[in-house]
């Protein structure tokens, strides 16, 4: 029973460059939540999607950010023309309905690097 | 104001000692309270929910007091491995999948 899987674990990339970030959710979970983990900082709400929706992305930066959960497939997270301020740990969960509840476990997290 | 704050510590405590940590909120809406335990550049993990009448799971304890707005934790009996990064974490009323995340308080157990 694999939990929530994302990948790459860790992803450099130069300024301007565009980053990808996937999250495979646990096995039956049907909704997905992305967090930001700033040094030093608690995780911050980015966006919550369910399969081929997003339902809240009010966490979401108005520019360059994106996000999708498409039918088939993991959910990403985009970031085009990426800045040094972008680095961060980008952090997925998934749950089985919509709650903030102990039912959302986390995945790993992509540490994201801009040079 | 932030919506979750907590000291940043970090708290430097002996093993074996007895420490707690505190963590207000801003929002008296917030139903759900939850500690995570987070390990250097690692995910976030459950360590405990926080129910209004406090409970306990082997040496850690968690309390909610919704007149002052704090969740507490402690830790009895300090273990090496208990050092960790301690987030809490608020589920506010109105949007129920979204946690307010404080910024987390480091604790150091010495041998």
């Amino acid at each position: 029973n694999a939990g929530v899987m994302q990948n790459p674990r860790h992803l450099v990339r130069r300024r301007g460059q565009e980053a990808r970030l996937r999250c495979s959710p646990m096995k039956g979970h049907s909704h997905v939540y992305w967090y930001r983990q700033l040094p030093e900082e608690g995780l911050k709400f980015m966006v919550y999607l369910q399969k081929e929706n997003i339902i809240d992305e009010s966490g979401m930066p108005k520019e360059r950010f994106s996000a999708e959960f498409p039918k088939e497939g993991p959910s990403i997270l985009r970031i085009q023309q990426v800045v040094r301020g972008d680095s961060a740990a980008y952090f997925c969960a998934s749950s089985p309905r919509a709650t903030g509840s102990p039912e959302a476990f986390f995945g790993q997290g992509t540490r994201l690097t801009v040079v | 104001r932030k919506e979750v704050e907590q000291d940043p510590g970090p708290f430097n405590v002996p093993e074996g000692a007895t420490v707690a940590f505190n963590c207000t909120y801003s929002n008296s809406a917030s139903q759900s309270f939850f500690w995570y335990r987070q390990d250097c550049r690692k995910e976030p993990k459950l360590l405990m929910s926080v129910y209004s009448s406090g409970n306990e799971d082997g040496r850690f304890t968690a309390q909610l007091n919704r007149a002052s707005q704090y969740i507490s934790l402690l830790i009895r009996d300090s273990k090496l491995s208990d050092s960790a990064t301690y987030l809490c974490a608020v589920n506010m009323g109105d949007s129920s999948y979204k946690l307010i995340f404080g910024s987390g308080t480091r604790l150091l157990v010495r041998p």
